[in-house]
C-alpha cells in the first residue's frame, strides 16, 4: 500500500538550517508530483512547495521562496526540503503529498491523494 | 492573487445534513478547478474524501458528497456523525503551479 513517512523535524534556532525527507513506497514514486504542505499551531494547512516527476519543474509559496528548496531523489524514492533561514513562523507540521498528474504536462498534480503522518518542526532559540 | 474562501465554521445535529462551499474572491468555480476536499482531526494528517469535483477516495462514506453549487465548490455531509466533527479544506486547481488551499471550515457536531 502506499506510504509516505516524514522524518528530520526537531528544534532549531532561528536563522539555522533542517532537511526535511519523505520516504514514499508501493508506488511508482517518479510517476507522480509530489508536495509539502505545512501546518502552524492552531492554523490551517498551507501548501509550500510542488516539484515534478523528474524533479526539473519547482513552485514555492511566496512566504518560502529563496528560502526553502524541494528537491527529489527518484532511484532512493525521497523527497527532501531544504529550509534554510529559518524563522519563528515557519513552526509548523511539516506534511508530504503526492498528487497525480492530470495530464502529462501537468507539474502540479490536480488533488493530493495521499498524505504522510508529518514531521514537526520548531524553531526557537 | 487567488483567494479560496471558506466558512470559518459550521454547525449541524447529529443525523442532520450540512453543506459546506468553497469559492474563489473573483470568478466562479467550476468542475475544470477539479475542488477536491480533505478532512482532518486534530492532530492528524488531513484525509483526501473527495476529487474532481464529486469522485469519493477509496473508503470514503457515501454521506460525503461533491457538487458545484451555483459558483461554488460543495460538500455535502448527510447523516452526520459525531465523528465526522472536523475541519474541512478544499484545493482548487489553478493548472501547473502553486496549490491553493482554502481556509478550512470547523465543523461541530451537537
Amino acid at each position: 500500500q502506499v506510504q509516505l513517512v516524514e522524518s528530520g523535524g526537531g528544534v532549531v534556532q532561528p536563522g539555522r538550517s533542517l532537511r526535511l525527507s519523505c520516504a514514499a513506497s508501493g508506488f511508482s514514486f517518479s510517476s507522480y508530483l509530489m508536495h509539502w504542505v505545512r501546518q502552524a499551531p492552531g492554523k490551517g494547512l498551507e501548501w509550500v512547495a510542488v516539484i515534478s516527476r523528474d524533479g526539473g519543474t519547482k513552485y514555492y509559496a511566496d512566504s518560502v521562496k529563496g528560502r526553502f528548496t524541494i528537491s527529489r531523489d527518484n532511484s532512493k524514492n525521497t523527497l527532501y526540503l531544504q529550509m534554510n533561514s529559518l524563522r519563528a513562523e515557519d513552526t509548523a507540521v511539516f506534511f508530504c503529498a503526492r498528487a497525480p498528474p492530470l495530464d502529462k504536462y501537468d507539474s502540479s498534480g490536480y488533488y493530493f491523494d495521499h498524505w504522510g503522518q508529518g514531521t514537526l518542526v520548531t524553531v526557537s532559540s | 492573487q487567488t483567494v479560496v474562501t471558506q466558512e470559518p465554521s459550521f454547525a449541524v445535529s447529529p443525523g442532520g445534513t450540512v453543506t459546506l462551499t468553497c469559492a474563489l474572491t473573483s470568478g466562479s468555480v467550476s468542475s475544470s478547478y477539479y475542488p477536491s476536499w480533505y478532512q482532518q482531526t486534530p492532530g492528524q494528517a488531513p484525509r483526501t474524501l473527495i476529487h474532481s469535483t464529486n469522485a469519493r477516495s477509496s473508503g470514503v462514506p457515501d454521506r460525503f458528497s461533491g457538487s458545484i453549487l451555483g459558483n461554488k465548490a460543495a460538500l455535502t455531509i448527510t447523516g452526520a456523525q459525531a465523528d465526522d466533527e472536523s475541519d474541512y479544506y478544499c484545493v482548487l486547481y489553478m493548472g501547473s503551479g502553486p496549490a491553493v488551499f482554502g481556509g478550512g471550515t470547523k465543523l461541530t457536531v451537537l
